[in-house]
């Protein structure tokens, strides 16, 4: 079965500029989660969706949204890019109520 | 507010050594899962250890082992004959049902030949 992917893996912006990060999950799992992970916050809950539904939130601002389609497959929006938002965005998938979440490799994102 | 605390920032252990990474909890929920994950330099975040809360038994995986005491909500991971391939970011990780996962700060663990 294949893990979880995540593109792009590396991603150079510029303030001001937005963007889009993409996460496939592991066939049959329909809950997907993002993580925003930078050394000096740690790994920090971005949101969740399940079902094309956002279940849980986590603290960030509204620059930050995201979908799910009915593949499973999610999507990550960035806006007005900051240079704080550089970071390792971390995309994981679970069944439905088991919460083993299982990771991706991550995209890295540098904003300039 | 549900935390996560992982009090040593990093750790070192001679090799085939054993080593336990602790971690401790704050919660009102008496139904709830805790996780150890393993990150290793290829940043590939891998599930090592899961503990459901009203399982009183502790959870083994070959050499990974937990001592999970709920009324003192610590959650201490145990490495038996600590390998290089050991050598990671440990993060204690708590969840209850449907809810977000809460991750620790991590503990950095060096295996030292």
């Amino acid at each position: 079965k294949a893990g979880v992917t995540q593109t792009p893996r590396y991603l150079i912006k510029t303030r001001g500029q937005q963007v889009t990060l993409s996460c496939s999950p592991i066939s049959g799992h329909r809950s997907v989660s993002w993580y925003q992970q930078t050394p000096g916050q740690g790994l920090q809950f971005l949101f969740e969706y399940f079902s094309e539904t956002q279940r849980n939130k986590g603290n960030f601002p509204g620059r930050f949204s995201g979908r799910q389609f009915s593949n499973s497959r999610s999507e990550m929006n960035v806006s007005t890019l900051e240079l704080g938002d550089s970071a390792l965005y971390l995309c994981a998938s679970s069944r439905d109520t088991s919460h083993e979440q299982f990771f991706g490799p991550g995209t890295r994102l540098t904003v300039l | 507010a549900q935390t996560v605390t992982q009090s040593q920032p990093e750790m070192s252990v001679q090799e085939a050594e054993t080593v336990t990474l602790s971690c401790t909890y704050d919660t009102s929920e008496s139904d709830y899962y805790l996780f150890w994950y393993k990150q290793p330099p290829s940043r590939q975040m891998i599930l090592v250890i899961r503990q459901e809360a009203y399982k009183q038994q502790n959870a083994t995986e070959n050499r990974f082992s937990v001592n999970f005491q709920k009324a003192a909500k610590s959650f201490s991971l145990k490495i038996s004959d600590s390998q290089l391939g050991d050598a990671a970011m440990y993060f204690c990780a708590y969840s209850t049902r449907d809810d977000k996962i809460i991750f620790g700060k991590g503990t950095r663990l060096h295996i030292l030949p």
